[in-house]
């Protein structure tokens, strides 16, 4: 079991806009501005997406954008488009001896 | 090109020990805090451990402290992993990955990991 919780799937058609939420608690989430997300397609590294809660890296699209209300963070990608299929990690550092923890990951389909 | 390449993985019977490597390029290496963080097979990611820019702090998952030692060599510019007592549980693809860096009167560590290599999968069996 993952300590930050997300949706094992979510969906959307092309053109539309999801959410991606990721639930901790106040030891890591709550206590931290320090959430990033990660994409991932299969049998490939991950790669950063958003860091900083709401930070893009550049050459990430602005149609990623991050955001965070008390213990949940929340991943919007808008204008869906094919090559958005992915899984996307949330993580954040923590106030305990386990320095990162990682969401269990979505699977996002695009329809 | 910043560049993370991995290797040192395979196959070993429980109780058994593996060293991974991690080669780095592209960038001043030993400016960059590293981790390692693993992902079983259809699973997701789990953090491992961390070192810091110079090798003098490092940081453990508690499900490999007192069995797994990260270190670098910054004159090789290369990432280590020493895995020993291994379980089946260690099963796993190992990513090495590059702690950011934020910029605030000087660099300091940024929280996130960018980028990060290819993986190298550890399978532990008898």
């Amino acid at each position: 079991q993952s300590a930050l919780t997300q949706p094992a799937s979510v969906s959307g058609s092309p053109g539309q806009s999801i959410t991606i939420s990721c639930t901790g608690t106040s030891s890591d989430i709550g206590g931290s501005n320090y959430v990033s997300w990660y994409q991932q397609y299969p049998d490939k590294a991950p790669k950063l997406m958003i860091y900083d809660v709401s930070n893009r890296p550049s050459g990430v699209s602005n149609r990623f954008s991050g955001s965070k209300s008390g213990n949940t963070a929340s991943l919007t990608i808008s204008g869906l488009q094919a090559e958005d299929e992915a899984d996307y990690y949330c993580s954040s550092y923590t106030s305990s001896s386990t320095l990162v923890v990682f969401g269990g990951g979505t699977k996002l389909t695009v329809l | 090109e910043v560049q993370l390449v991995e290797s040192g993985g395979g196959l070993v019977q429980p109780g058994g020990s593996l060293r991974l490597s991690c080669a780095a390029s592209g960038f001043t290496f030993s400016t960059y805090w590293m981790h390692w963080v693993r992902q079983a097979p259809g699973k997701g990611l789990v953090w491992v451990s961390r070192i810091n820019n110079d090798g003098s702090t490092t940081s453990y998952a508690d499900s490999v402290k007192g069995r797994f030692t990260i270190s670098r060599d910054n004159a090789k510019n290369t990432l280590y992993l020493q895995m020993n007592s291994l379980r089946a549980e260690d099963t796993a693809l190992y990513y090495c990955a590059r702690q950011g860096r934020r910029y605030n009167s000087g660099w300091s560590p940024g929280e996130w990991f960018d980028p990060w290599g290819q993986g190298t999968l550890v399978t532990v069996s008898s």
